[in-house]
């Protein structure tokens, strides 16, 4: 069956810490990966989106890896701040499916 | 810079009646989208519109909901007659191409069915 999986529910990390999250995939192709960040009780906000043939990406603090082989995406953020802490979704776009989201990771930047 | 707005933002209803829940994508986007998140659980899609025509649908999106686009600026969703398990946050988002590019969401109806 088609899964997408976020390896933990929860992620507590000090402040200035790289967070590192991941995303598992199983029985997709996907075209394209997103990811998104959501707080509590407010819609998902872009933030990134990863092409199959692109390996890397970056913005300001955060960086996205993909790799195709192992199915799975890294989502890293780096010089943690207290202000980053949200949950955090990924979300494919495979051949004709619309966008599936993942469960996502509660990030905890502690000060 | 442009955003999705929702309203309202909580609507209360009783088992059995309807509702209609409304969004105003941002101005120039082309694709629409319902989606739902019951509470701890993660965001589901229901439906993307195009075209003034349902692009595509879950098996969620069965036949007691319907969108609309009544006019140039509105797009809603309609739960004709609404179940206890109806109750979740309900999403709009829009997008300028498919769900190849990033979409943006609204902030989201709390929808509680009692």
């Amino acid at each position: 069956s088609q899964k997408i999986e976020q390896n933990s529910e929860a992620l507590n990390i000090q402040e200035g810490k790289t967070a590192t999250l991941t995303c598992n995939y199983t029985n997709y192709s996907p075209a394209y990966l997103q990811w998104y960040r959501q707080d509590p009780g407010r819609g998902p906000v872009f933030l990134l989106l990863i092409r199959e043939n692109e390996k890397e990406k970056r913005k300001e603090r955060l960086k996205v890896t993909f790799d195709t082989t192992l199915k799975q995406s890294l989502f890293h953020i780096t010089a943690s701040q207290p202000a980053d802490s949200a949950t955090y979704l990924c979300a494919l776009v495979s051949g004709n499916t619309p966008l599936v989201f993942g469960k996502g990771t509660r990030l905890s930047v502690i000060a | 810079e442009p955003e999705v707005t929702q309203t309202p933002s909580h609507q209360v209803t009783q088992m059995g009646q309807e509702v209609i829940l409304r969004c105003v994508p941002i101005s120039n986007h082309l694709y629409f989208y319902w989606y739902r998140q019951i509470l701890g659980q993660k965001v589901e899609f229901l439906v993307s519109f195009y075209n003034n025509e349902i692009s595509e649908k879950s098996e969620i999106f069965d036949d007691q909901f319907s969108v609309e686009r009544p006019d140039g600026s509105n797009f809603t969703l309609k739960i004709r007659s609404t179940k206890l398990e109806d109750s979740a946050m309900y999403f709009c988002a829009s997008s300028r191409d498919r769900d190849s590019y990033e979409q943006y969401f609204g902030p989201g109806t709390r929808l509680t069915v009692t």
